[in-house]
């Protein structure tokens, strides 16, 4: 099925470990998000990649890099895990001109860090 | 500062009666606006986006109103189904001239038979 897939689906992390989030879409879209989602905080804005070769930082960027790969993959990396980055993990993905579609999002990563 | 703001506690409807959820922003002047149905567990999906200029959309049972002037949004859901029981999250465009959404924290809509 077309779409954004995310790997892994779950991670549980001790404090200082490092890990990568990998996130592929197969729809040509110019343009890849990542959000994280807390309880009473809403989706909130990590990193996006407004189209291939680019990245720039969103809300919250403090502890995590990106790296856009390619058209089809953009992946979230954290350096050092601190139990303030427990979260689920959401990436997304759209064509990023014009107001004709909406974002199509993958089904998150639930990330522990202990 | 900027706000999203939408009704944190749950809405609990009967079967057959329209839903109604409000979506009310500050210090915004979004180009567009969108709604997005998350299930528990799932990642949000795309259900409607209404332009700035538009005053309401409708796409088969759901329809979305947007008011610039009183900053506001409501999204209704008519003939509502048990199936339509799920958190339902407004997104803003911030008017960069690139897609780049804020999300409120959501609605959550309970449906009962």
């Amino acid at each position: 099925n077309a779409g954004v897939t995310q790997t892994p689906k779950f991670q549980v992390l001790k404090t200082g470990q490092s890990m990568t989030l990998q996130c592929a879409q197969d729809m040509n879209h110019n343009s890849m998000y990542w959000y994280r989602q807390d309880p009473g905080m809403g989706l909130r804005l990590i990193y996006y990649s407004a189209s291939e070769g680019t990245t720039d930082k969103g809300e919250v960027p403090n502890g995590y890099n990106v790296s856009r790969l390619n058209k089809r993959e953009f992946s979230l990396r954290l350096e050092s895990a601190a139990p303030s980055q427990t979260s689920v993990y959401f990436c997304a993905s759209s064509e990023g001109q014009g107001d004709k579609d909406g974002y199509t999002f993958g089904s998150g990563t639930r990330l522990t860090v202990v | 500062s900027q706000k999203i703001e939408q009704n944190s506690e749950a809405l609990n409807i009967q079967e057959g009666k329209t839903a109604t959820l409000t979506c009310n922003y500050t210090n915004y002047s979004p180009a567009y606006l969108q709604w997005y149905r998350q299930d528990p567990g799932r990642g949000p999906v795309f259900l409607l986006l209404i332009r700035e200029n538009e005053k309401e959309k409708r796409k088969e049972r759901l329809k979305v109103t947007f008011d610039t002037t009183l900053k506001q949004s409501l999204f209704h859901i008519t003939a509502s189904q048990p199936a339509d029981s799920a958190t339902y999250l407004c997104a803003l465009d911030m008017n960069t001239g690139f897609q780049k959404l804020v999300f409120g924290t959501g609605t959550r809509l309970l449906v009962s038979p």
